[in-house]
């Protein structure tokens, strides 16, 4: 059964500093990796697709890596502002399961 | 705007009450997806859908029920038989099981 860890579980740094999300599958037959940032009790905002062929993606301050062989991806955050506080989920799509699973997320918290 | 909208945003429900919350997209995505989300875990699939017409289950479909007579709507109904309805609940929408996945606002369901 496919499972997504998150590490870590909460964070909270200066603003302006660069930080580094982690999130890793146990079953890397997947179609894509999606990281989601989802605000206290708003629904989920996609931030970045990935597809298995991939290596990265890159939006705005934002940059996604997949290694698929050994199932991991980081998000990586440039220049961190306090409206980058929030709690960031990575799912999955494909490894045997349906639909996305996801990590139970990491908790971001940018001091200002 | 082109989107995912459900509705309520906040339900009530009574012990031996059905209850059924509303998701509509007008992104006109095939697949539909319908998630729970619970304090301290990540998001869990209770039903989804690739085609109008047909659904399957999810992991945790026990005491829900769902219908896709339309391409726009995936209504999901919780069942009296759920023993433990209180959550967040998130429905998705994506062009197909392998692409980018877009969630509505969601509705919090609260048992009194």
């Amino acid at each position: 059964k496919q499972e997504v860890t998150q590490i870590p579980a909460a964070l909270s740094v200066p603003e302006g500093e660069n930080l580094v999300l982690n999130c890793s599958f146990t079953d890397s037959a997947i179609y894509n990796l999606q990281w989601f940032r989802q605000d206290p009790g708003k629904g989920l905002t996609s931030l970045l697709l990935i597809q298995s062929s991939q290596r990265e993606q890159t939006s705005g301050r934002l940059n996604a890596s997949l290694d698929k062989s050994s199932g991991r991806s980081t998000l990586y955050i440039a220049a961190s502002q306090p409206g980058d506080s929030a709690t960031y989920l990575c799912a999955v799509s494909g490894g045997g399961a349906d639909g996305l699973t996801f990590g139970k997320g990491t908790h971001l918290i940018i001091q200002p | 705007d082109g989107g995912i909208t459900q509705s309520p945003k906040y339900l009530f429900r009574k012990e031996g009450q059905n209850v059924t919350l509303s998701c509509e997209q007008n992104l006109n995505h095939d697949a539909m997806y319908w998630y729970r989300q619970d304090p301290g875990q990540g998001l869990r699939l209770i039903y989804y859908s690739q085609i109008v017409n047909d659904f399957q289950k999810g992991d945790i479909a026990e005491g829900y029920s769902v219908s896709r007579e339309k391409k726009e709507s995936f209504p999901l109904t919780v069942t009296s038989a759920q023993k433990n309805p209180t959550a967040f609940y998130l429905c998705a929408s994506s062009v197909d099981r392998d692409t980018e996945a877009f969630f509505g606002q969601g509705t919090r369901l609260t048992v009194v």
